[in-house]
């Protein structure tokens, strides 16, 4: 089965309304990443946080191994904020590989 | 900082040809990963580096692709007899080592005719 889960698949807001976009998994892991990206762009690197949380302007990343979940909240949305989030984990056992949810598809309405 | 390169950014084949990609890394990362997206599977991990040593290919074709790092500087992912399926963006990321973050190139979006 899919290892790592994202939720929801797609959300529609409306600018200025906040996101809370979630990743579970169901393995141990050695590290999560949040990536952003565009349709046909390239995957830009949002959070490397294996653990805790973590933040950078308007993004915050929440990561509890205990629970196996992480979390992305975006607060005051934009229409430049639409685009697909992934959450992607690196397994424990030092295998250096990345496994990737489907992504959480964001648009935002002006 | 120029990122992580990779050339061509798009490719068109016919069936049964040869397709070869470059990936450059950041100068300084000994990790160099490949990934392939579909619309259908998402991103799949392909194959991985550290230090120009092959560590993991277990998301390789076991027919038709293979990838060498022959230096620090680039990578090569090359895919014999390229078939529709093939079609797809391949990624190439790097990092600093063991548990780093991983940063990525733009991507190589193949087309099999």
């Amino acid at each position: 089965g899919q290892q790592v889960q994202q939720s929801p698949a797609s959300l529609v807001l409306q600018e200025g309304e906040n996101a809370e976009l979630q990743c579970n998994f169901s393995t141990s892991l050695n590290s999560m990443q949040w990536f952003y990206q565009r349709p046909g762009g390239s995957l830009v690197s949002l959070f490397y946080n294996p653990s805790g949380t973590k933040h950078s302007g308007r993004l915050t990343s929440t990561t509890v191994i205990k629970e196996r979940r992480s979390s992305l909240h975006i607060s005051s949305s934009q229409t430049t904020d639409s685009g697909t989030y992934l959450c992607a984990l690196e397994p424990t056992g030092n295998t250096g590989k990345l496994i990737f949810g489907l992504g959480t598809t964001l648009q935002v309405q002006p | 900082n120029a990122g992580v390169i990779q050339t061509p950014r798009h490719k068109v084949t016919g069936k049964g040809q040869e397709a070869t990609l470059w990936c450059e890394p950041i100068s300084g990362h000994s990790a160099v990963f490949w990934y392939r997206q579909t619309i259908v599977q998402g991103l799949e991990f392909l194959t991985y580096f550290r230090n120009q040593a092959p560590i993991d290919d277990s998301g390789m074709p076991k027919e038709r692709f293979s990838a060498q790092m022959p230096n620090q500087s680039h990578s090569t992912l090359k895919i014999q007899s390229t078939q529709p399926q093939d079609s797809a963006v391949y990624l190439c990321a790097s990092s600093s080592g063991g548990y780093a973050e991983q940063f990525f190139g733009p991507g190589t979006r193949l087309t099999v005719l």
